[in-house]
């Protein structure tokens, strides 16, 4: 199917553990993103990519690695996860006008 | 960098009523403005955007208004319906160059009572 999927959807796993997040976009689009987002703060900024192997911090990248070794792959990685990084995580492709996944929802305990 | 400051945080109307939705921005050089709305549960999905070199853009019930003199943009939305209601976003980028990124507002969670 075309478009931007996430997976998995929903994410349990312990303080400490590295888990990834998956996003992949079958539309071809240079830039790609990934935003958490959790009540009373919006949508905030963790990494974005203009092209396969170019990637820039956003306002929040602490405890998050990406790498972008294909245009259509942009995962996510939580080396060491925190309670501090349950949230809501979408990813969206595209700039400016951005189409965002249908995110993932973890849960660090 | 930007910022992008969003009121109301929540708005509570009735059917049939207008909605107004406000944003103020801090970098000059921002020139595209988009909306996005999010269901409960769901992603969110732009709904209307306006650029910099344009004051005011409809789309049925909704509109945009930008004014660049004081940095504020807003969202309009006349005739409401229930299915409105959401969590709606504002955000700003300079649209290009080496900026290629959103900073979004922190939303507005709207409710239309029938």
């Amino acid at each position: 199917d075309a478009g931007i999927t996430q997976s998995p959807r929903y994410k349990i796993t312990e303080t400490g553990r590295q888990v990834t997040l998956m996003c992949h976009q079958t539309w071809s689009h240079s830039y790609m993103f990934w935003y958490r987002q959790d009540l009373g703060h919006g949508l905030r900024l963790i990494y974005y990519s203009a092209a396969a192997d170019i990637t820039d911090k956003g306002e929040v990248p602490d405890g998050y690695v990406v790498s972008r070794s294909k245009t259509e792959n942009f995962p996510l990685t939580l080396e060491s996860a925190t309670r501090s990084q349950t949230s809501v995580y979408f990813c969206a492709s595209n700039f400016p006008e951005a189409f965002f996944g249908q995110g993932t929802r973890l849960t660090v305990v | 960098g930007e910022n992008v400051e969003q009121h109301p945080s929540t708005l509570s109307v009735q059917e049939g009523d207008s909605a107004v939705i406000k944003c103020t921005y801090s970098d000059s050089a921002s020139n595209y403005f988009p909306w996005y709305k999010q269901e409960l549960g769901k992603r969110p999905q732009l709904i209307i955007d306006i650029r910099s070199n344009v004051g005011e853009k409809k789309d049925q019930r909704i509109a945009v208004t930008l004014n660049k003199t004081a940095k504020h943009f807003s969202l309009h939305i006349t005739e409401t319906q229930p299915e409105d209601s959401a969590v709606y976003f504002c955000a700003a980028s300079r649209g290009g160059g080496s900026n290629y990124k959103l900073t979004f507002g922190k939303g507005t969670l709207l409710t239309v009572n029938p």
